[in-house]
């Protein structure tokens, strides 16, 4: 069984167009992640949800915009995708405690052209 | 702004060696470091946790040590084997479930 897993795992699209990314954890965490990972490979926290709340939102532009319908699922939105938007997109979950160990999801790589 | 470096260069060992990580970071004093592996395509994966009141933690052939005077921590794979090669992320806690994840080291174990 797949732990956290994210759909789809590619993404080609073109520049301007509104896309969506989803997000599904049955580890039964309370707490999910969005991270984004640039060809450098920094892997950079973009937002936070615990039990179907924002608690970090990490300065994103506002054409990002997650939407948790309950704690298994996090999903994001991107309107008015940008070249610079290209990168992988990492969903995570995590119990929620200090220091807790996060479960990443396999990834999508989101291509704009 | 909080600074994590890890050594962007490529580390390569021969197997049987061991692998030495080195995480530097400024400007903050995580409660607890952790280190993930990440391999081509996929996503990190948890390896270790270490407490900012912990010298040192082991797991299997996987060693951390952690000094907050030098704001450092070092990963260790002893008796490193080909399947250890990857890319090795440190990442800090600052605290309210926000981690601070460095760009990672590429490990190349060679037969």
């Amino acid at each position: 069984d797949t732990a956290v897993s994210q759909t789809p795992k590619y993404l080609v699209t073109q520049m301007g167009n509104d896309k969506s990314i989803k997000c599904e954890q049955n580890l039964g965490h309370d707490t999910m992640y969005w991270y984004k990972q640039d060809s450098k490979k920094f892997l950079k926290i973009m937002f936070s949800y615990n039990n179907k709340e924002l608690i970090i939102n990490e300065t994103v532009p506002n054409r990002f915009s997650p939407k948790s319908p309950d704690k298994a699922h996090l999903n994001l939105h991107i309107n008015s995708l940008e070249l610079g938007d290209s990168a992988v997109y990492f969903c995570a979950s995590s119990q929620g405690g200090k220091g807790d160990t996060q479960y990443f999801g396999p990834g999508t790589r989101l291509t704009v052209l | 702004s909080q600074k994590i470096e890890q050594n962007s260069e490529a580390l390569n060992i021969q197997e049987g060696k061991t692998a030495t990580l080195t995480c530097n970071y400024t400007n903050y004093s995580p409660a607890y470091l952790q280190w993930y592996r990440q391999d081509p395509g996929r996503g990190p994966v948890f390896l270790l946790l270490i407490r900012e009141n912990e010298k040192e933690k082991r797991k299997e052939r996987l060693k951390v040590t952690f000094d907050t005077t030098l704001k450092q921590s070092l990963f260790h794979i002893t008796a490193s084997q080909p399947a250890d090669s990857a890319t090795y992320l440190c990442a800090l806690d600052r605290g309210f479930n926000k981690f601070y994840f460095g760009s990672g080291t590429k490990l190349n174990v060679k037969p």
